[in-house]
């Protein structure tokens, strides 16, 4: 099956520092990749959808401009949690969909193992 | 506003019998539904789907059921087995090939020995 990286697996950072997450899909290439955020017993909240070659396209109400992405090639996508503040505190999953469907039909996504972010 | 619920953190079921895991939704925009199973400190992993224009999708000891009136689906597992333990995730999109997924919190499902 697909198979999707993430790293690191967590992070502690001071507050006003920058984290950057990457997410790689190892054995199938993703046009598009998806980051969500998931709060303590909350569900999965898509943040934004990343497309190769192009600008990510944000969820309402998040910050395009503290929550950087980029996906640099089919197999890559990085996010980048500019000056991290303790509220950002919170588990950060990738997800990736196979655009040749060699991994799987569907419309399921591959996500990755997550990260989980605690800033102090 | 959450679209897609899971009105039950927690479920036990005894190994063996059925585990039915249930899932309502708002959306009427809605029209393909996902399951996915997480255990703890990996992501989701995708377990079986369903478009609305059917009632039901089965896959091995899963089934799905899709009650559209009612905006309600359920994933039933039968014979549940001590794997089966994990978080189950029910998800929703507008239609197939839509990328964008809502996810309900998730139901804890514990497989009793």
């Amino acid at each position: 099956g697909a198979v999707v990286s993430q790293h690191p697996s967590w992070v502690i950072c001071k507050s006003g520092t920058s984290v950057k997450i990457e997410c790689r899909s190892l054995d199938f290439q993703a046009t598009t990749m998806f980051w969500y955020r998931q709060f303590p017993k909350q569900s999965l909240m898509l943040m934004a959808t990343s497309n190769e070659g192009s600008k990510a396209t944000y969820e309402q109400g998040v910050e395009k401009d503290k929550f950087l992405i980029n996906h640099a090639s089919l197999t890559l996508s990085t996010l980048t949690v500019t000056s991290a503040h303790p509220e950002d505190s919170s588990f950060y999953i990738c997800s990736a969909r196979d655009f040749m469907g060699a991994a799987g039909g569907g419309n399921e996504q591959f996500f990755g193992p997550g990260t989980r972010l605690t800033v102090l | 506003d959450q679209q897609v619920k899971q009105n039950s953190p927690s479920l036990s079921v005894q190994e063996g019998r059925i585990s039915i895991l249930n899932c309502d939704y708002t959306n009427s925009m809605f029209d393909y539904f996902l399951w996915y199973k997480k255990y703890p400190a990996e992501g989701p992993t995708f377990l079986i789907s369903i478009s609305s224009i059917k009632d039901k999708n089965e896959d091995g000891r899963f089934t799905v059921f899709l009650n559209k009136s009612a905006k309600h689906l359920s994933l039933h597992i039968v014979p549940s087995q001590p794997g089966d333990s994990a978080v189950y995730f029910c998800a929703a999109s507008e239609s197939f090939g839509n990328e964008k997924l809502t996810f309900g919190t998730g139901t804890r499902l514990t497989i009793i020995p």
